[in-house]
């Protein structure tokens, strides 16, 4: 399995307060993926990375920024949490740009 | 929009019989085909990958791929309760994976 670390694994927030989760990876994975896993959504694409400083939009990027300074590091900011963005978080890396490797997930609440 | 489908189950199979885990996609120059497992309150693990029209076989999963019918399916045999999971569909979208929104698979003893 990839390296992929995710912090913090849960937190509780309130709503309007910015929140940013981190994803760590050791494999040196060029490409990597925020999704939000939702009942009945499954996973949904927030943003993804390509590269240092490449990213792009998924599906549900409303509302999230993201940013990749290092290879090893992709962050992902909620400038303003609102109860809709209550879910489990995932992140994602692979090499060639289709086998994934999951970190172990961040729980978020947003009061 | 490109979607991947699956029956959102549950799919309930007596232990040591055959669960079949259907998905169809809508994109038909999709290339790639995995299979997640994801057991409650974890991350999603790969299972198994295909790439070619016909059967792939690791140990008790096989995958089977069917282009023209767009359609992918995982064959688990002799269940196990250690089974018991929900089973994510992905597809490849250039760069990227399409996920359905998984299976549940219950192995009742």
């Amino acid at each position: 399995d990839a390296g992929i670390t995710q912090s913090p694994r849960h937190k509780v927030t309130e709503t309007g307060t910015p929140v940013t989760l981190r994803c760590h990876q050791t494999e040196n994975h060029r490409y990597m993926y925020w999704y939000r896993q939702d009942p009945g959504h499954g996973l949904r694409l927030i943003h993804y990375s390509y590269g240092v400083k490449d990213t792009d939009k998924g599906e549900v990027s409303d509302g999230y920024s993201v940013s990749r300074s290092k290879t090893e590091d992709f962050l992902l900011t909620l400038e303003s949490a609102t109860s809709s963005q209550t879910s489990v978080y995932f992140c994602a890396t692979t090499q060639g740009g289709d086998t994934q490797y999951f970190g172990p997930g961040t729980r978020l609440t947003v009061l | 929009q490109k979607e991947v489908e699956q029956n959102s189950g549950p799919l309930s199979v007596p232990e040591g019989a055959i669960a079949s885990l259907n998905c169809t996609y809508s994109d038909r120059g999709s290339q790639s085909f995995f299979w997640y497992r994801q057991y409650s309150g974890k991350s999603p693990e790969l299972i198994m990958f295909i790439y070619s029209n016909g059967d792939k076989e690791d140990g008790r999963f096989t995958a089977q791929l069917n282009k023209a019918s767009q359609y992918v399916s995982l064959l688990i045999r002799d269940s196990q309760p250690s089974d018991s999971a929900t089973y994510l569909c992905a597809v490849d979208n250039t760069d990227k994976l399409i996920f359905g929104t998984g299976t549940r698979l219950q192995v009742f003893p």
